[in-house]
C-alpha cells in the first residue's frame, strides 16, 4: 500500500492557462474523489468516480473543470482558462465501496493562479 | 449530512489528554460520527468513527452521548505531532460518496 499519490505537488500558472492534475489512488480502490480546499477552510467535495463512471458532480464544478478516470485507475482533473479564484489545494481520495467507508487522502496539489 | 459544530481552536499540553468536543444535535439514526485530522500541508487522515457505542483504536477514543447529540474525541497523550485541524463529520454509512467538512478545530499542542 503506497497510498494515494498526487502530481504535481505544486503548480503555478498564469490566468487563462489550462492545468491538469493527476491522482493515482490506492490500487484496488474502486472509488476516487476530488476535493478542493482554500486557506482556512475545510475541504469541499467536487466529484467522485466509481470505477470509470463519474457518479456525482458538485455545483462547485464549473464548466471549466473536467475530471476523467478512463480505465478506472488513475484520474485527471483539468481546469481550463484558469482564474485567480481557482487558487486552492486540490485533494484526491480513494476507498473501496461497501468495504471500508473511510477515505484515504493524498497530499494534494497546490495551485496558484497569478 | 447533519450539521456539526466544533470550537474554532484549542490548546493542550504535551503529554496530557486532549478532549475535542463536537455538537451534532440534528444527527439522524443512521448517521455515524467520523473524525478526521489534517496536519499542515497534508491531506486529511481518518482517525475513528462510531454510531452509538464508544470506540477506541490506536489513535484515539470516541465518546458519544446516549442521545447522540454530541461526541468527544479523546487523544489520550497528546504529542507535538498531534497539532492539526480536527474535523467532526456526521455521515450515513454507505452514503456512497462525499464527506462534508466544516471548519474543524485547530488544535495546538504545546510543550
Amino acid at each position: 500500500d503506497t497510498g494515494v499519490s498526487q502530481n504535481p505537488r505544486h503548480k503555478i500558472t498564469k490566468r487563462g492557462q489550462n492545468v491538469t492534475f493527476r491522482c493515482d489512488p490506492i490500487s484496488e480502490h474502486n472509488r476516487l474523489y476530488w476535493y478542493r480546499q482554500t486557506l482556512g477552510q475545510g475541504p469541499e467535495f467536487l466529484t467522485y468516480f466509481q470505477n470509470e463512471a463519474q457518479l456525482e458532480k458538485s455545483r462547485l464544478l464549473s464548466d471549466r473543470f473536467s475530471a476523467e478516470r478512463p480505465k478506472g485507475s488513475f484520474s485527471t482533473l483539468e481546469i481550463q482558462r484558469t482564474e485567480q479564484g481557482d487558487s486552492a489545494m486540490y485533494l484526491c481520495a480513494s476507498n473501496v465501496q461497501g468495504v471500508d467507508e473511510k477515505l484515504f487522502f493524498g497530499s494534494g496539489t497546490q495551485l496558484s493562479v497569478l | 449530512d447533519a450539521k456539526t459544530t466544533q470550537p474554532t481552536s484549542m490548546d493542550c499540553a504535551e503529554g496530557r489528554a486532549a478532549n475535542l468536543p463536537c455538537n451534532h444535535s440534528t444527527i439522524s439514526g443512521n448517521e455515524y460520527v467520523y473524525w478526521y485530522r489534517q496536519i499542515h500541508s497534508q491531506g486529511p487522515q481518518y482517525i475513528i468513527h462510531g454510531l452509538k457505542n464508544n470506540e477506541t483504536n490506536e489513535m484515539a477514543s470516541l465518546i458519544i452521548t446516549e442521545d447522540r447529540k454530541s461526541s468527544t474525541l479523546i487523544l489520550p497523550h497528546a504529542t507535538l505531532r498531534d497539532t492539526a485541524v480536527y474535523y467532526c463529520i456526521a455521515r450515513a454509512w454507505a452514503a456512497g460518496n462525499k464527506l462534508t467538512f466544516g471548519g474543524g478545530t485547530r488544535v495546538l499542542v504545546k510543550p
